[in-house]
């Protein structure tokens, strides 16, 4: 059973498209998030929801837009592709919206590529 | 606010070498320390954390972590490398209160034969 599942593992799309990411959790948790993994490694906050509420909105584009329709699901929809959006993004949950003690879960991530 | 340091970008150790991997934090108040690791294109899987208990910290396969108060530090140690151990790790801060974690900017290790 994977915990925190996404879809695609690999995505390779053309600037301008829109395209989107799944994220599932099975852990029961009430907060997800997305991260942005850039080229150099670095992991950047980009949407957190607690229980179907938005708690962080980090400074990132508004072509890109979290959806929540449920606490077990965090998707990403990216309209407009460009061709810096190519990164690895990473899907996390915890159990609670103060992470704590106890920290995160993260998925396997989602390599996408805009050509 | 809070924030990591990791030192070195790359570290190469030879096989049966010690591992040490550094970080330091920076924050206001008591600090809960994690070092994460990422094997190549898998997700990030936690190694071990620090929430005010002991300061020696034992995590999974043998690598360990010392919470130096004094020091601001968070170092990360394995006696004996291995090659599966070569990955990059990110070491990461939070607080009681806190709502996300702040990553370092991540080490990435290289076991040589």
């Amino acid at each position: 059973d994977t915990a925190v599942s996404q879809t695609p593992k690999y995505l390779v799309t053309q600037m301008g498209n829109d395209k989107s990411i799944k994220c599932e959790q099975n852990l029961g948790h009430d907060t997800m998030y997305w991260y942005k993994q850039d080229s150099k490694k670095f992991l950047k906050i980009m949407f957190s929801y607690n229980n179907k509420e938005l708690i962080i909105n980090e400074t990132v584009p508004n072509r890109f837009s979290p959806k929540s329709p449920d606490k077990a699901h965090l998707n990403l929809h990216i309209n407009s592709l460009e061709l810096g959006d190519s990164a690895v993004y990473f899907c996390a949950s915890s159990p609670f919206e103060g992470i704590g003690n106890y920290g995160y879960t993260f998925g396997s991530g989602t390599r996408l590529t805009v050509v | 606010a809070q924030s990591v340091t990791q030192l070195g970008s790359h570290v190469s150790v030879s096989e049966g070498a010690l591992v040490l991997l550094r970080c330091n934090y920076s924050s206001s108040v008591p600090p809960y320390l994690f070092w994460y690791v990422q094997y190549p294109n898998q997700g990030l899987q936690l190694l071990l954390k620090y929430t005010s208990a002991a300061t020696l910290v034992k995590g999974i396969n043998g690598f360990e972590a010392e919470f130096k108060k004094s020091e601001t530090s968070f170092h990360l140690t394995k006696p004996s490398a291995h090659m599966s151990d070569a990955a990059e790790y990110f070491c990461a801060v939070s607080v009681f209160t806190g709502n996300q974690f702040y990553f370092g900017t991540g080490t990435s290790l290289t076991v040589i034969p």
